[in-house]
């Protein structure tokens, strides 16, 4: 079965103290890996796309990279306003449909001053 | 100006009733997206419309229908609400069919069947 599993589900840092969230997928066809931001309250917010292993994004304090069987983000010296749900999804081709996107549970980020 | 606009915010019924969300994207998008975050935080897609024809529909109660008068607005109706019904529902746009990455959410709607 498809699948997006992220970890850790929950994660409190320091700011400035630096460290990765993780993004495994077990589909088949993948066309692309996005990374969302969720503030409570608020939709998601597109951050990156990812689509071959080997290929890395960068904003601000954000990077995104990918492999064949997961994706990380790392944060480098977070601050408080880095603070929300982080997102993973995936775009896979399943039996010639390139439509189906599938979202990991994400993982709470929490970045204390 | 807000891109991508839900009505209402939080919307609270009893099990049974008939309830429509509506949805209206100001961006000049072709494509429009109805998806569901339930109490475990999973996000998964229900529909999608490309310049009003239904291109995406997931594996959802026939209860659920979408409406797409113009390809600026896209409305969710839901008939005979159940409690698993509740859950946040957003609706989100983007330019082109299967452009994930440039999608723009709405707010959310807050479901709360009793």
């Amino acid at each position: 079965e498809d699948q997006v599993t992220q970890s850790p589900e929950a994660l409190r840092l320091q700011e400035g103290e630096s460290s990765s969230l993780n993004c495994s997928y077990t589909v088949s066809g993948l066309r692309g890996l996005f990374w969302y931001r969720q503030d409570p309250g608020k939709g998601p917010e597109f951050l990156f796309t990812l689509y071959s292993a080997g290929e890395e994004k960068e904003k601000e304090r954000l990077k995104a990279t990918l492999t064949k069987k997961e994706s990380f983000l790392h944060i480098t010296a977070p601050k408080p306003e880095d603070s929300a749900t982080y997102l993973c999804a995936v775009q896979a081709d399943i039996m010639n449909r390139d439509d189906k996107i599938i979202f990991g549970k994400g993982t709470r980020l929490h970045i204390l001053p | 100006d807000t891109a991508v606009s839900q009505t209402p915010k939080y919307l609270v019924t009893q099990m049974g009733n008939d309830k429509s969300i509506k949805c209206e994207q100001n961006l000049g998008h072709d494509t429009m997206y109805w998806y569901k975050q339930d109490s475990k935080k999973f996000l998964k897609i229900m529909f999608s419309y490309n310049n009003k024809e239904l291109i995406i529909n997931e594996t959802v109660p026939n209860r659920f229908s979408p409406k797409s008068p113009d390809k600026a607005h896209l409305n969710l109706h839901i008939n005979s609400l159940e409690l698993g019904d509740s859950a946040v529902y957003f609706c989100a746009s983007s330019p082109s069919k299967l452009s994930y990455n440039e999608q723009f959410f709405g707010p959310g709607t807050r479901l709360t069947v009793l």
